[in-house]
Parts: structure tokens; sequence; C-alpha cells
């Protein structure tokens, strides 16, 4: 069955900080891996989009890794900001375009 | 930029009643989809369109939904008969056709089934 796999499920950091979010996935076949941030009550917007050729993507403070031997992708936040709390969903796009969300990881940054 | 835009933002309904979400895609996009998200949960694939006809869809989308695209611009979800475990957000994308780059979601419509 697809699924996608995130871990911590939520994390509590101090503004300036670093984190690391994890995924895992197991969805067959790959088309893309994705991490969008989702504010609370409203839509999806994407951070990154990788291939399976693709082994880092930056954007800004967010830098994605994936894995596609072992299916493992992470989101590293670097000096953190107030404004990065929300939900980090890990998202993993099938051939026909669907995505298939993971449940995401609650980040809440303290000042 | 362009968006996706969803209304209404938010809809309250009875139970058993008919509820239609409209979506207005990216103009040059060529693929469509709903999905939803129960508070609390992921969100989770509903259907996907193409052509004027559905590409896919998930177990969700029973004999109770349906999808149109009525004129050039709008994308709709019909509920036909709503139940309480409906009540969720629902949101729209769209894609243009090549690659993934332009997958765009809109804002969501949150739908509450009383």
């Amino acid at each position: 069955k697809n699924q996608v796999e995130q871990s911590p499920q939520s994390l509590i950091i101090l503004e300036g900080k670093n984190c690391t979010l994890q995924c895992n996935y197991t969805v067959s076949p790959f088309s893309n891996l994705r991490w969008y941030k989702q504010d609370t009550g409203r839509g999806p917007v994407s951070l990154t989009i990788m291939t399976f050729s693709e082994n880092t993507k930056s954007n800004g403070r967010y830098t994605a890794t994936l894995d596609a031997d072992t299916k493992q992708s992470s989101l590293h936040i670097t000096a953190s900001q107030l404004s990065d709390s929300a939900s980090y969903i890990c998202v993993v796009a099938g051939s026909q375009g669907n995505l298939i969300f993971g449940k995401g990881t609650k980040l809440s940054v303290k000042p | 930029e362009p968006e996706v835009t969803q209304t209404p933002s938010h809809q309250v309904t009875q139970m058993g009643q008919e509820v239609i979400l409209r979506c207005v895609p990216i103009s040059n996009h060529l693929y469509f989809y709903w999905y939803r998200q129960i508070l609390g949960q992921k969100v989770e694939f509903l259907v996907s369109f193409y052509n004027n006809e559905i590409s896919e869809k998930s177990e969700i989308f029973d004999d109770q939904f349906s999808v149109e695209r009525p004129d050039g611009s709008n994308f709709t979800l019909k509920i036909r008969s709503t139940k309480l475990e409906d009540s969720a957000m629902y949101f729209c994308a769209s894609r243009a056709g090549q690659g993934f780059a332009g997958y765009t979601f809109g804002s969501g419509t949150r739908l509450t089934v009383v």
C-alpha cells in the first residue's frame, strides 16, 4: 500500500535554531517528492520538489534531501523564524499525478 | 502569481442536503484534482480529472460524489447527500500539462455538515 510516514509528529524549537524533519515512503511507482508548508486552515504551499535523480534541493532556509534507494527524505530548516510555525507535509507523487500525503510534522517556533 | 480560487471559503449544510464546491483552476492548466482533509488528519486524494473525464479516483470517491467542468473555467465537486463524516476541508488543485512544478492548491472550502 502506498504510504508516507513522517516524524516527529510535532516539534517545538526556539527561534533561530535549526531543525530536521523526516519522511519515509513506500509509494510505487514514484514520480517525485515534495515538501509542503501548510498554515492552519489554508491550502498546502510547495517548498521543494525533487525527482528520484536529485539528492538535495534548497529553497532559502529550507533544504530537502532525498535518498531514493532507502526511500527517505528530510527537510532541514535553518535559523528558524516565528513565521515557520506550521505543519510541514511530505508528499509523494505517483505516476498519475495524484499526491499521497503524510500526516505532517507540526512545528512550533517559540521566541 | 496565478492562483487556484475556491468558493465558498466556508459552507454549512444540513445532513442529507446536496452541496456544490466550486473551483477556478489556473487558466492554462489541464489537470484538475480534488482532495479533502478531515480535521486533524492528513490530506487525502479524491479524484483527478483530465480531458473532460475522471482519470483516477480513490475509494473515498463513491457514488455520492461527482465532478464536472461545466464551462472553460470552473471545476466543481458535488456531494449528493451529505453525511456528518463529509465535514472536512476540500482542496482543489490544478497543474499544467508538463511536469509537476506548477501543481497549485487552492485555499480550500471548509464544509461543515450538521
